[in-house]
């Protein structure tokens, strides 16, 4: 089952310009992970924000998370070309199996 | 050099046959996870291991099969009962935080 479903499913923009995904679950979490993954590759960690925050940054990253919402988002600020993949949100919804649930993703295109 | 790695990175196998999917971990993770993906979609989990011995299914886990005999290791057999098993394999490993994959294997059923 996917908890969490990211919008929009694609986005094209200019190379220097803002991106921003976003993300929504339905159950409560322990933190909330975002995934990038370049085409035909494995995925790479991003960013993790825990249930308790709010917002967090990482170089050009910043990501915010509303829990009364059950949602968060993803900001890539002065986009590049080689930030053209795929973002994926995964939740964390605790216990002691460490489970990761995935959203289908956003496919991001930076165009130069 | 620490990481996971999967092999083949592409494997073609013929209706009716079971294949074995490698997965290597050398970053001294305790927890190990089998996905699939299918173009366009997100993971889907498959199995995960919490410790040597043990395993648990996950949400797609019929027509597949596990073993955990090593911390390093845990392959994945795409048995011939798998209906539909051409699609893109994804392991990862697990601090408890965040995850870190491999590669992928890409399995197409001729």
């Amino acid at each position: 089952s996917q908890q969490g479903e990211e919008d929009p499913q694609a986005l094209s923009i200019q190379e220097g310009e803002n991106a921003t995904m976003n993300c929504s679950y339905k159950t409560s979490i322990n933190n909330l992970q975002w995934y990038r993954q370049n085409s035909g590759r494995g995925l790479v960690h991003l960013i993790l924000i825990r249930s308790n925050e709010r917002e967090k940054h990482s170089g050009r990253l910043r990501v915010t998370l509303d829990t009364s919402k059950k949602s968060s988002s993803l900001l890539i600020t002065a986009s590049r070309a080689a930030d053209t993949a795929s973002y994926f949100c995964a939740t964390d919804s605790g216990g002691s199996n460490y489970k990761l649930t995935f959203g289908k993703g956003t496919l991001l295109t930076v165009n130069p | 050099d620490g990481g996971i790695t999967q092999s083949p990175k592409y494997l073609f196998r013929k209706e009716g046959q079971n294949v074995t999917l490698s997965c290597e971990q050398n970053l001294n993770h305790d927890a190990m996870y089998w996905y699939r993906q299918d173009p366009g979609q997100g993971l889907r989990l498959i199995y995960y291991s919490q410790i040597v011995n043990d395993f648990q299914k996950g949400d797609i886990a019929e027509g597949y099969s596990v073993s955990r005999e090593k911390k390093e290791s845990f392959p994945l057999t795409v048995t011939s009962a798998q209906k539909n098993p051409t699609a893109f394999y994804l392991c990862a490993s697990s601090n408890f935080n965040e995850q870190f994959f491999g590669p992928g294997t890409r399995l197409t059923v001729l």
